[in-house]
């Protein structure tokens, strides 16, 4: 049981280049969700998926899209980067099947990212 | 909306010593409260978690947090820290079914031998 998994674990980009964000759980859960990280901002949602199909925005969309390819994955891309998306990546899933567990969110081990 | 404070950006404590991080949030109803714990370079690991009942929860570490409704704080206590504990802790505040918990800024937590 591996949890969840995020690919690439580092990246290095230029301004303009696109990549995509892997992730990727095993636990049967229904949500999945898109955070960054930044030193003194602790973490900012970018997307969320509350069930296979449905995806919407959280606090920081803008430049970012969101892929929830089926259940277990949920993909983050990035089609133009710009300095400002340089964060580290966190991707996390919660919900089994109803009540308060849901809401308990397991974390994959980020991507870290630098536009130059 | 829920909102979550974490008033100490950095805490620092000698090894032994007891430890105290501080949480409030701001939400209507009963809340659902978390704390979880980053090493350097690792995602978040939850630590505990209050859904109802007992308002003294134990967590994995050692760790435990009590639930204050009067005070609408959610503290984090630790009677021995360990060099080990050096770490960033966020505490998190959820309606229950959203999906959606919020973080707070986290505490980095400096352990001195």
């Amino acid at each position: 049981n591996a949890g969840v998994t995020q690919t690439p674990k580092f990246q290095v980009l230029k301004t303009g280049q696109s990549m995509t964000l892997q992730c990727a759980q095993d636990m049967n859960h229904n949500s999945m969700y898109w955070y960054r990280q930044d030193p003194g901002m602790g973490l900012r949602l970018i997307y969320y998926s509350a069930s296979e199909g449905t995806t919407d925005k959280g606090e920081v969309p803008n430049g970012y899209n969101v892929s929830r390819l089926n259940k277990r994955e949920f993909s983050l891309r990035l089609e133009s980067a710009a300095p400002s998306q340089t964060s580290v990546y966190f991707c996390a899933s919660s919900g089994l099947a109803g009540g308060p567990k849901d809401d308990e969110q397991y974390f994959g081990p980020g991507t870290r990212l630098t536009v130059t | 909306a829920q909102s979550v404070t974490q008033p100490d950006i950095h805490i620092t404590v000698s090894e032994g010593a007891s430890l105290e991080l501080r949480c409030n949030y701001s939400y209507g109803a009963t809340p659902y409260l978390f704390w979880y714990v980053q090493s350097p370079g690792q995602g978040l690991q939850l630590l505990l978690k209050y859904f109802s009942g007992d308002t003294l929860v134990q967590g994995i570490k050692g760790f435990e947090a009590e639930f204050k409704r009067s005070q609408s704080s959610f503290n984090l206590r630790k009677p021995s820290v360990h060099w080990s504990d050096a770490a960033e802790y966020f505490c998190a505040v959820s309606s229950g079914g959203s999906y959606i918990p919020t973080f707070g800024r986290g505490t980095s937590l400096i352990v001195h031998p």
